[in-house]
């Protein structure tokens, strides 16, 4: 029932390589994010989105870039890959109005840079 | 966002109830608790949130102290698939600008 899709689940790619992490939303969430995540540590926040044009740096420096040109979509961008980069990436989206102002988070993006 | 502090790992028996404390003592007066969890690497899930009054749904109940200084989340019939990190969050309903920030949280392992 994920309404916030994430792709490719899985990715192995060599060093020095530019690669997009997709993240869209089918809800019209206003605010999407992207938090990073080594294994058996804790979430961080890279970026975060308050809607069409607005785009912010989180809490944890990343070399990653991102956008939002359309509401629904939030690409993550990596322009030179790094061992360093390997990590989850999750993606959420949020709405500021909702009752509750839950997130919902997509599966995630593995990233394997060799 | 006040500060929440948990124990770093629970255990469960299955089918037994679970109750994870929180303790949040600089909570302010319009902040909510947030509950959510994450089963092994996957996106966390939102359980529930409360500001005063106990609250429940299908998943879990909220019990929050008087003075809402802590609060305990409980899954009443702990199966195996509940085995999750359990995060605790304080925050004001509508944040304006202040994304969701994961502390550490609680690891529950339900044990057969």
């Amino acid at each position: 029932e994920a309404d916030i899709y994430q792709t490719p689940r899985y990715l192995v790619i060599g060093t020095g390589k530019k690669i997009t992490l997709e993240c869209s939303q089918t809800m019209g969430h206003d605010k999407m994010y992207w938090y990073q995540q080594d294994p058996g540590m804790e979430l961080h926040l890279i970026h975060y989105s308050y809607g069409v044009n607005s785009t912010e740096k989180g809490d944890l420096s990343s070399e990653s870039t991102v956008s939002r040109i359309r509401t629904e979509h939030f690409p993550l961008t990596l322009e030179s890959a790094r061992p360093s980069h390997t990590s989850q990436y999750l993606c959420a989206s949020s709405q500021s109005t909702a009752r509750y102002y839950g997130y919902t988070f997509g599966s995630g993006t593995r990233l394997t840079v060799v | 966002d006040a500060k929440t502090t948990q124990p770093p790992s629970m255990d469960c028996a299955e089918g037994r109830a679970a109750n994870l404390p929180c303790n949040h003592s600089t909570i302010s007066g319009n902040e909510y608790v947030y509950w959510y969890r994450q089963i092994h690497s996957q996106g966390p899930q939102y359980i529930i949130h409360g500001l005063k009054n106990n609250e429940t749904n299908e998943m879990a109940s909220l019990i929050i102290t008087e003075d809402r200084k802590s609060s305990t989340l409980i899954l009443p019939h702990a199966t195996l698939r509940d085995t999750a990190v359990y995060y605790c969050i304080v925050r004001v309903l509508h944040s304006g600008n202040t994304p969701l920030v994961f502390g550490k949280g609680t690891r529950l392992s339900v044990i057969a």
